[in-house]
């Protein structure tokens, strides 16, 4: 199976603030990664799929890029809504796998 | 839109068999798409359980493959999962989920959207 790490586990931010959040494959996956954020209580959620495709309805302030097996979500200004854990998830090969989710804290 | 909603057996016992019933609403269950079970456990975080199609084509984790059957009632607009000889490993939240493929090549798939899920817990 394919190992999608995610750095860093937990972050803390105010609101206005930049956030990254990275997420490493364990081998080439293509740009075929897609991002979910997830309240508590509540089913993870698609921001973002193959790398950087902004799903319909998600805020611009969400981004996706890729490097190589690198790929970063960005949220260029923190809104109190965005406080959630974020997950990555590779659909290059089968199993799709996850990675093990970033906490966006309140700073 | 599509909207999905799992059912909620609750408690099963070790060694029982757990089963689980996605209601599919907004949406035939018959349109081209793949739908899916994945769990979410303190342990081990999300994990894909499968796969089925509307015509009865399954995927599944290798992982639980040996104790893993899905099926699809497609007069009812939905589909199953059954998991057997379970173990409180097997404790966690389970979601269905609809998988998107998308693409000229069919080759961008992504999960969206997910059901509420379900909390399942293994004990005696």
């Amino acid at each position: 199976d394919i190992q999608m790490t995610q750095s860093p586990s937990s972050l803390s931010a105010s609101v206005g603030d930049r956030v990254t959040i990275s997420c490493r494959a364990s081998q080439s996956i293509n740009n075929y990664l897609n991002w979910y954020q997830q309240k508590p209580g509540k089913a993870p959620n698609l921001l973002i799929y193959a790398a950087s495709r902004l799903q319909s309805g998600v805020p611009s302030r969400f981004s996706g890029s890729a490097s190589g097996t690198e790929f970063t979500l960005t949220i260029s200004s923190l809104q109190p809504e965005d406080f959630a854990t974020y997950y990555c998830q590779q659909s290059h090969s089968a199993p799709p796998t996850f990675g093990g989710g970033t906490k966006v804290e309140i700073k | 839109q599509v909207q999905l909603q799992e059912s909620n057996p609750g408690l099963v016992k070790p060694s029982g068999t757990l089963s689980l019933t996605c209601a599919v609403s907004g949406g035939s269950i018959s349109r081209s798409n793949w739908w899916s079970w994945v769990r979410q456990s303190p342990g081990k975080g999300l994990e894909w359980i499968g796969e089925i199609y509307h015509d009865g084509g399954t995927n599944y984790n290798p992982s639980l493959k040996s104790r893993v059957t899905m099926s699809v009632d497609k007069s009812k607009n939905e589909f199953s999962l059954r998991l057997t000889s379970v173990t409180a490993a097997d404790t966690a939240v389970y979601y269905c989920v609809r998988s998107v493929v998308i693409g000229i090549n069919e080759d961008i798939n992504f999960f969206d959207p997910w059901g509420q899920g379900t909390l399942v817990i293994v004990s005696s």
